[in-house]
């Protein structure tokens, strides 16, 4: 069984400064990883995935994560944000066994400040 | 714009009384999926539809139902509605079941049960 932790609920920062969303799995197989956002009275939508390969993935909207196998981690990171980047963040996993199961984290709130 | 849609964006129902969202899709794609958002939760898949064969995840209860009647549509029935089913719904397509696919989200339905 896959599980998700994003250990941060909220993250306030400044436009324009750096961020980082963390994300942490438990897996007993190979997984597939992926951040999706929601932008406010939207849908969810992909902003990346790690299937497997290169372990440094970029995105849209200037986004990128790395795989980390021994730290079991997928952190987000943007080195410059806006306020548009404003949005809930979901980490999720799906196991190479999994029917397109998707496993999500419990979203972390990125606030851009002005 | 090929999309999800789902209909209504906010529904309100009684306690027990049966209450049916809707969700369709100009993907065509094979599989649609029903995600049950609760505030501050991650989403929790219900059930999926691979063509017109329907998966239903363990733990999902009796009182969740859904159709799929065609490709394009696919319906969320809940036939006696508790307080604690008041949730945001979600809908979500991929073009087959695999693990490594990527999901199209519609905007979500909020259900109230009053």
């Amino acid at each position: 069984a896959q599980s998700v932790t994003q250990l941060d609920s909220q993250v306030p920062v400044f436009e324009e400064a750096p961020v980082e969303l963390r994300c942490n799995y438990s897996s007993s197989v190979s997984v597939y990883l992926f951040w999706y956002v929601q932008y406010p009275n939207q849908g969810l939508q992909l902003l990346l995935k790690y299937l497997s390969g290169s372990t440094l993935v970029k995105g849209i909207n200037g986004f990128e994560a790395e795989f980390n196998k021994s730290q079991t981690s997928f952190h987000l990171r943007k080195p410059s944000v806006h306020i548009s980047d404003t949005a809930e963040y979901f980490c999720a996993v799906s196991g190479s066994g999994n029917t397109g199961k998707l496993i999500f984290g419990q979203g972390t709130t990125l606030q851009v400040k002005p | 714009d090929a999309m999800v849609i789902q209909n209504p964006r906010y529904q309100v129902t009684q306690f027990g009384k049966p209450v049916t969202l809707s969700c369709s899709q100009t993907l065509n794609h094979n599989v649609m999926y029903w995600y049950q958002q609760k505030s501050s939760q991650a989403p929790k898949l219900l059930f999926h539809y691979y063509d017109k064969d329907f998966n239903n995840e363990a733990d999902t209860p009796d009182n969740f139902q859904s159709r799929r009647p065609n490709t394009s549509f696919c319906f969320l029935d809940i036939r006696s509605p508790g307080l604690g089913d008041a949730a945001m719904y979600l809908c979500a397509t991929s073009r087959d079941p695999a693990p490594n696919e990527k999901l199209f989200f519609g905007s979500g339905t909020q259900l109230s049960v009053l």
